[in-house]
């Protein structure tokens, strides 16, 4: 079983419909959790940060982490066709950024 | 504010040539560094961290090695390119914490 699972997609929605974005993970220790937006060509970008469970929102995106589930979601709303990207998780038990363990990245486009 | 400046945004090389790829980071003082390789259907690969000048930690063993000649600069270099070595390169910097914040990326393609 892999660490991190995540979909590859691609997922494509019309435009104005929200968006659900999903992981699952197998350790247990995971504490810390990260959305990441690429676009074609271009590094990651952090979108949302978050520490053990809940939810987390900022504008349009709303983080949520389930450690019972061992299951994290990005939703977005109101999705742009520039949100069309490709969206990595990422998650680590703590003690730096080396240890990291990301997802391989959902596709999303977002039809206009 | 930070900023990560990694460069050239392409490279194409050929086989059995050198390499060298440089990052810079700006706005902050004693960041860790890394580098990493994005293949397609891979996923993101951790190749290298620092957390210091002269301090390498080499994740993967290859055909790559890795340097920081100054708190803000990280270098990724090989002395002779494999098909292999082709891939998406990215740079990234954090502060002690698990925040990690990336580079525009090179694309190297070795033929």
């Amino acid at each position: 079983q892999k660490e991190v699972e995540q979909d590859p997609g691609p997922l494509s929605v019309p435009e104005g419909a929200i968006v659900s974005l999903n992981c699952t993970y197998s350790n247990s220790a995971f504490q810390y959790f990260m959305w990441y937006r690429q676009y074609s060509r271009k590094g990651p970008e952090l979108l949302m940060y978050t520490y053990s469970s809940g939810n987390k929102e900022d504008g349009r995106f709303t983080a949520q982490v389930d450690k019972s589930s061992k299951y994290i979601s990005l939703f977005i709303r109101d999705s742009q066709p520039s949100d069309s990207a490709t969206y990595l998780c990422a998650m680590s038990a703590g003690g730096g950024a080396d240890g990291l363990t990301f997802g391989k990245g959902t596709h999303l486009i977002i039809q206009p | 504010s930070q900023t990560i400046h990694q460069w050239p945004a392409t490279l194409v090389q050929p086989v059995g040539s050198p390499l060298s790829l440089e990052c810079t980071v700006e706005g902050t003082s004693n960041p860790n560094l890394y580098w990493y390789r994005q293949a397609a259907g891979r996923g993101l690969q951790l190749l290298f961290y620092s957390v210091g000048i002269g301090q390498i930690s080499s994740e993967v063993p290859q055909n790559l090695s890795a340097s920081r000649p100054q708190d803000r600069q990280f270098i990724l270099s090989s002395k002779k390119l494999l098909l292999s070595d082709s891939g998406f390169y990215l740079c990234a910097w954090s502060a002690q914490d698990e925040k990690l914040f990336f580079g525009s990326g090179t694309q190297l393609s070795v033929l």
